[in-house]
């Protein structure tokens, strides 16, 4: 079975701090993605990955970066975490190629207080 | 602009009733992947079935079937005989080829669709 695990289920941070989302896969999986999703807004797409090392922005990347220095580990960054940033955070993660499905980890709900 | 439009919030449907959820795209990629995924309330992601932009039939995968017409752009979700663990929340998305990076993976907004007795 596919296998990606978030670090943790939920968090509690304070505004301000600097904030580490981890997620590992166990498939080898080039493609790694991170999403929040909100309420009515569904998934958006933040950062994914292609490869080691390699990232790309996607559609709402202001306020967070992203590091990808192993390929079965992707992690999201916020440097200065702000209340609007509280979301359900789900991370991702695909082989290439437009036909292969995203495993999905179980998702960390992040509050910021 | 929305790559992908889910324009119902919510669904009722009847057990043993058959649904269509919308769904309509937007790309310029000739090659592309469409998707359609289950969120229960436990909050898990479940893949249901997958339609490629060359595919000559429409996809089809146990009570789901895609409903695929590439003229108008549009990947509509079809569950047969709906049954009380349908109820979820579904998610459409798309998977475009962008050359020589990872193939980008857009959702929609989703719909919330309630099985009734």
């Amino acid at each position: 079975d596919v296998k990606v695990t978030q670090s943790s289920r939920y968090l509690v941070k304070r505004t301000g701090e600097k904030v580490f989302l981890e997620c590992v896969q166990d498939m080898d999986h080039e493609n790694m993605f991170w999403y929040r999703q909100d309420p009515g807004l569904g998934l958006r797409l933040i950062y994914f990955s292609y490869d080691v090392k390699m990232k790309e922005k996607g559609d709402i990347p202001e306020g967070y970066s992203v590091s990808r220095e192993k390929k079965e580990r992707f992690s999201l960054i916020l440097e200065s975490a702000s209340t609007n940033q509280t979301s359900m955070y789900l991370c991702a993660s695909s082989y290439r190629g437009r036909s292969t499905e995203a495993f999905f980890g179980q998702g960390t709900r992040l509050t910021v207080v | 602009a929305q790559k992908i439009t889910q324009t119902q919030p919510g669904m009722f449907v009847q057990e043993k009733e058959a649904v269509t959820l919308d769904c309509t795209y937007d790309t310029s990629d000739p090659s592309y992947g469409l998707f359609w995924y289950k969120q229960p309330s436990s909050g898990e992601m479940i893949f249901l079935i997958y339609q490629g932009s060359y595919d000559q039939q429409n996809a089809t995968e146990g009570r789901y079937s895609l409903n695929f017409q590439k003229a108008r752009k549009s990947a509509n979700l079809v569950i047969s005989a709906s049954q009380l663990g349908d109820s979820a929340m579904y998610f459409c998305a798309m998977r475009e080829t962008n050359t020589g990076t990872a193939s980008k993976l857009t959702f929609g907004t989703g719909t919330r669709l309630q099985v009734t007795l």
